[in-house]
């Protein structure tokens, strides 16, 4: 089956360590993304990639690294610079240069 | 920067009745994406429309891009609990090829 899988599904860290939330398509698609999704809100775009080996920040990038190395994977980390850390992460992934974006099943990160 | 403001943020309907939800720009609109969230889950596509005007249907949802390629709205007939869920409008922010999403609007249904 093609499509975006994200792992784990929840994820508890405590206060200061470093996290990475993992994000694999076998959808061939060039495009991947990064949102942040709080209570209620709507969807905040962390980080991008257009291309293997090349991304860019997003509106809320602060506190957050990612690496692509390969078209497949595009994985998050969340530092310990990030202050509120708690929250729904989603992954995303497109065609360029518009299109629709297909979405994983999400992390639910809670740091206690 | 580009901001899409959606309206309502809530809205409480009785099983049967109607509900629209409203996506607005400042800025002319390439095209706009409309996704359903359903409670715990994540957003999944319906439809894009492109053209000034363009209005299309799935079923009982209706989507229209306004004339000024502006606006854009989704109406669903006949609400049914299964229609429950956060339904977000999107659209390309200008040159960087990024979506810029909607802040979204949530359906609840009552049986």
């Amino acid at each position: 089956d093609g499509g975006i899988t994200q792992s784990p599904k929840y994820l508890f860290r405590k206060e200061g360590q470093n996290v990475t939330l993992s994000c694999e398509q076998n959808l061939n698609h060039d495009a991947m993304y990064w949102y942040r999704q709080d209570p209620g809100q709507g969807l905040r775009l962390i980080y991008y990639s257009q291309i293997v080996n090349d991304f860019q920040k997003g509106d809320i990038a602060e506190g957050y690294s990612v690496s692509r190395e390969k078209k497949e994977s595009f994985p998050l980390t969340v530092t310990s610079a990030q202050k509120n850390p708690t929250a729904f992460y989603l992954c995303a992934s497109s065609i360029p240069p518009s299109s629709t974006q297909y979405f994983g099943p999400g992390t639910r990160l809670t740091v206690l | 920067g580009q901001q899409v403001m959606q309206i309502p943020q809530y809205q409480h309907v009785q099983e049967g009745e109607d509900f629209t939800t409203y996506c607005n720009s400042s800025t002319t609109l390439s095209n706009i994406q409309w996704y359903k969230q359903r409670p715990g889950g994540h957003p999944v596509f319906l439809i894009q429309l492109v053209k000034s005007g363009e209005v299309k249907k799935q079923k009982r949802l209706t989507f229209q891009f306004g004339e000024a390629k502006k606006n854009s709205s989704l109406h669903i007939t006949a609400t049914q609990t299964t229609d429950v869920g956060t339904y977000f409008c999107a659209a390309l922010g200008g040159a960087t090829n990024k979506l810029i999403f909607g802040t979204g609007t949530l359906l609840a249904v009552q049986p």
